[in-house]
Formats: C-alpha cells, structure tokens, sequence
C-alpha cells in the first residue's frame, strides 16, 4: 500500500526564515511526486511535478528535490502570504487513476 | 475562465437522508476525482473516473455513489449508509497525469 507521511505537521517561521518541509513516501514504483498549496476552506492548487531522483523544480520562493525516499519542499525567505497547507501526493506506476496523498503541513509565517 | 464549479458550498444532511454534491468541469479533461478531506488530514479518495460512463472505487467508497454519464460532469451522492459524513469534499480533474489535478473549491457537508 502507497503511504505518504509529511514532517513536520505544523511550522511556524518568521518572515524571512527560510526552512524545509520533509514528504517521505513509500510506492511500489514511483511515476510521479506531486506539490500542492490548499489554502483554509479552498481547493488544493498545484505547485509541482516531480519525476526521478535527483530533480528539482522552483517557483518564486519555493523549491521543490526529489530522492528515491523523500521530497523536500524549501522555502526561501518566506512572506506571509506563504501561509497555507502544503500537501504532497504519490502517483504510482501501477494504477493511473489513483494519488496517495500526505496529512500536508500547515505553515504560519509572521510578519 | 475554465475550471470546476462545486456546488453547493455548504451543505446540512438530516439522518437517513441522501444528498448529492454536484461538480462540474469546463476544462475538457477526461479524469475526474471525488476527494473527502477531514480536519487535519489529508485527502482520501472516494472515486474515480477516467472515461465517461465508466468510474472506479477509491479507498473510502463504503456510503457514497457516483456517476458519470457526462463528461463534464461526476456527481457524488452521500446516501444514509455512511456513517459519518461530516466533512470537506473535493473534486478534481485531470488531464495529463503529470499536469497534477485542478481542484474545485469544495462542499462542507454538516450533519443536522
């Protein structure tokens, strides 16, 4: 069974205190690990896509790696407005239709 | 503007009764996915479908029912056997599977 495990499940930084969210997976074959911001009482919205091992993405102040084991989502000099739920899924090779997704974690960013 | 349109945004169920949850895509996309998403938690799929007239079960299927006979539209209809309803529904759409989903804003369903 996929499983999807993020860490932690709530960050709180200062404005300007730049940090990491950790999504662990476990998938029988990975076809592709997903980012998305779900802000309270809204849909979540995509961020990323990411494939193999060793790639990255970035957009704006968000950075997004991928190991054999984990993902890291860095998020740089972070503003207020970064404040929301950051979730990860899991597509798998052997069923298209069907993401596993992670409890996300929720980060507060203070002025 | 295309994208997904949930409807209602709230909604109140009474003990026993069905209701039905709408969503509806202008996005063209042939997936689409009902997610339920309790306090704290991340989404739990209840079901898919990637072709009209044909849908999937998720994890969580026990209690609900869809349909897909448009493909602009997938239903979802909380019916009296399940048990605990309460809580925030999603629907998504995808077209590529690597594009990731577009989600709708969602229902809040309260049980009265």
């Amino acid at each position: 069974e996929d499983q999807v495990t993020q860490s932690p499940e709530a960050l709180r930084l200062q404005e300007g205190e730049s940090s990491s969210l950790n999504c662990s997976y476990t998938v029988s074959g990975l076809r592709g690990l997903f980012w998305y911001r779900q802000d309270p009482g809204k849909g979540p919205e995509f961020l990323f896509t990411l494939y193999s091992a060793g790639e990255e993405k970035e957009k704006e102040r968000l950075k997004a790696t991928l190991t054999k084991k984990e993902s890291f989502l860095h998020i740089t000099a972070p503003k207020p407005e970064d404040s929301a739920t950051y979730l990860c899924a899991v597509q798998p090779n052997t069923n298209a239709g069907k993401s596993t997704f992670g409890d996300g974690t929720t980060l507060t960013v203070k002025p | 503007d295309g994208g997904i349109t949930q409807s209602p945004k709230y909604l109140f169920r009474k003990e026993g009764q069905n209701v039905t949850l709408s969503c509806e895509q202008n996005l063209n996309h042939d997936a689409m996915y009902w997610y339920r998403q309790d306090p704290g938690q991340g989404l739990r799929l209840i079901y898919y479908s990637q072709i009209v007239n044909d849908f999937q079960k998720g994890d969580i299927a026990e209690g609900y029912s869809v349909s897909r006979e448009k493909k602009e539209s997938f239903p979802l209809t909380v019916t009296s056997a399940q048990k605990n309803p309460t809580a925030f529904y999603l629907c998504a759409s995808g077209r590529d599977w690597d594009y990731g989903y577009t989600f709708g804003s969602g229902t809040r369903l309260t049980v009265v």
